[in-house]
């Protein structure tokens, strides 16, 4: 069965300090890993999508890297402002099932002034 | 272009009554579906579409019916509301299903009695 796992499961963190998140997946085929956002009380936003052959990208002070062979990755945040509060899910799409999205549990993130 | 919107955003119902959740995107969106959030599991997917007359069951359809008479329209059915079926549910809609970025409405928050 699909899985993704993410932690930690909460994180509160100062104003202005850098963190990672961590999700690893078991998810065959791999096609792609997306990365999302959720403020409380609204649906998530999308922040990056990576594909296999794609290992680091970035989305303003969010950076995502990717290491296929080890089915591992992370979100680092730079910075971190109030704004970031949020729960950030994981997404892990295969190549096969309905709509082929895996998702995680999420991690969330607070932010301390 | 507003994206993708639902109404209503909180809906209280008794066990057994019926309603629709309604789902609207304006971006022409081939693909659209609905998930269900449960406080500490991901994002379930309960029906999905690939365009106008196609559906498909997700990960946990019994419940639940959808129809897609239109590309913008992607409306969720509950049929004989029950306690299990409280939760958030959103709505979603991509171009397509490999890299597209998938854009979530709002969220309706619905509480069964």
């Amino acid at each position: 069965k699909n899985q993704v796992e993410q932690s930690p499961q909460s994180l509160i963190i100062l104003e202005g300090k850098n963190c990672t998140l961590q999700c690893n997946y078991t998810v065959s085929p791999f096609s792609n890993l997306r990365w999302y956002k959720q403020d409380t009380g609204r649906g998530p936003v999308s922040l990056t999508i990576m594909t296999f052959s794609e290992n680091t990208k970035s989305n303003g002070r969010y950076t995502a890297t990717l290491d296929a062979d080890t089915k591992q990755s992370s979100l680092h945040i730079t910075a971190s402002q109030l704004s970031d509060s949020a729960s950030y899910i994981c997404v892990v799409r295969s190549g096969g099932g309905a709509d082929g999205l895996t998702f995680g549990k999420g991690t969330h993130l607070i932010i301390q002034p | 272009n507003a994206g993708v919107t639902q109404t209503p955003k909180f809906q209280v119902l008794k066990t057994g009554q019926s309603m629709t959740l309604q789902c609207a995107q304006d971006m022409n969106h081939e693909y659209m579906s609905w998930y269900r959030q449960d406080p500490g599991m991901g994002l379930r997917l309960i029906h999905y579409s690939v365009g106008a007359g196609i559906t498909d069951q997700g990960e946990v359809p019994n419940g639940y019916n959808v129809s897609r008479s239109t590309t913008e329209d992607f409306p969720l059915r509950l049929l004989s509301a029950a306690p299990s079926q409280t939760s958030v549910y959103f709505c979603a809609s991509s171009s397509g299903l490999a890299v597209e970025t998938q854009y979530f409405g709002p969220g309706t928050r619905l509480l069964v009695l």
